[in-house]
């Protein structure tokens, strides 16, 4: 069965840093997403991307994020000079629109960030 | 997009169907009931979705109010394997971004 797959599973990073976690979404999809999850809080909207543009994004994606899918497989979200704050559980999701809602995400197994 | 109200905890006993509430009484007539789990922090698992019309797949069937304000997800024979949290999201079509809640802890006990 196809599957989203993320990279690091985790990463241990010192304050300042940047990151840059990496998915791999299912091959046919069209629509990719990033949420993340503090610990013990919510699963929380970032950003979704379609057509090599962004289509929507939270209050949380600031100028501190970006993403970029560099090639025909890969989706990353870079995050620039990490905070404490950002330490959390990073979900990549891809669905795709032809005639099934959008709200039918696949997720990827997440890849967990430590900010030192 | 609808708020949805859960409750925070439920128990099951094994092999019993677990039979999991959703209130969205503010639900609009384009906006689908979609019903995700997370077991212990991974990746959210999609189980079903339906607009107005009882669904049922190889994991879960859902039910439906006429009216539309409140849905049942349930699991027809839980196991073990089914303790997670249970998220029920309330989300138009094309819509990028799924808000998600609390979500119900369910318990499976031997």
């Amino acid at each position: 069965e196809p599957e989203v797959t993320q990279t690091p599973s985790h990463q241990v990073t010192q304050m300042g840093q940047e990151v840059i976690l990496r998915c791999v979404p299912i091959s046919n999809h069209l629509y990719f997403y990033w949420y993340r999850q503090i610990l013990g809080q919510k699963v929380e909207f970032l950003v979704s991307f379609y057509n090599n543009e962004i289509s929507e994004k939270s209050e949380i994606f600031d100028d501190q994020f970006s993403v970029e899918r560099p090639d025909g497989s890969n989706f990353t979200l870079k995050i620039r000079s990490t905070k404490l704050e950002d330490s959390a559980m990073y979900f990549c999701a891809s669905s795709w629109p032809l005639g099934v809602p959008t709200g039918e995400l696949f997720f990827g197994e997440g890849s967990r960030l430590t900010v030192l | 997009d609808a708020k949805t109200t859960q409750p925070t905890s439920m128990d099951c006993a094994e092999g019993r169907a677990a039979n999991l509430p959703c209130n969205h009484s503010t639900i609009s007539g384009n906006e689908y009931v979609y019903w995700y789990r997370q077991i212990h922090s991974q990746g959210p698992q999609y189980i079903i979705h339906g607009l107005k019309n009882n669904e049922t797949n190889e994991m879960a069937s859902l039910i439906i109010t006429e009216d539309r304000k409140s849905s049942t997800l349930i699991l027809p024979h839980a196991t073990l394997r089914d303790t997670a949290v249970y998220y029920c999201i309330a989300a138009k079509d094309s819509n990028y971004q799924l808000i998600w809640g609390a979500g119900t802890k369910l318990i499976i006990k031997p």
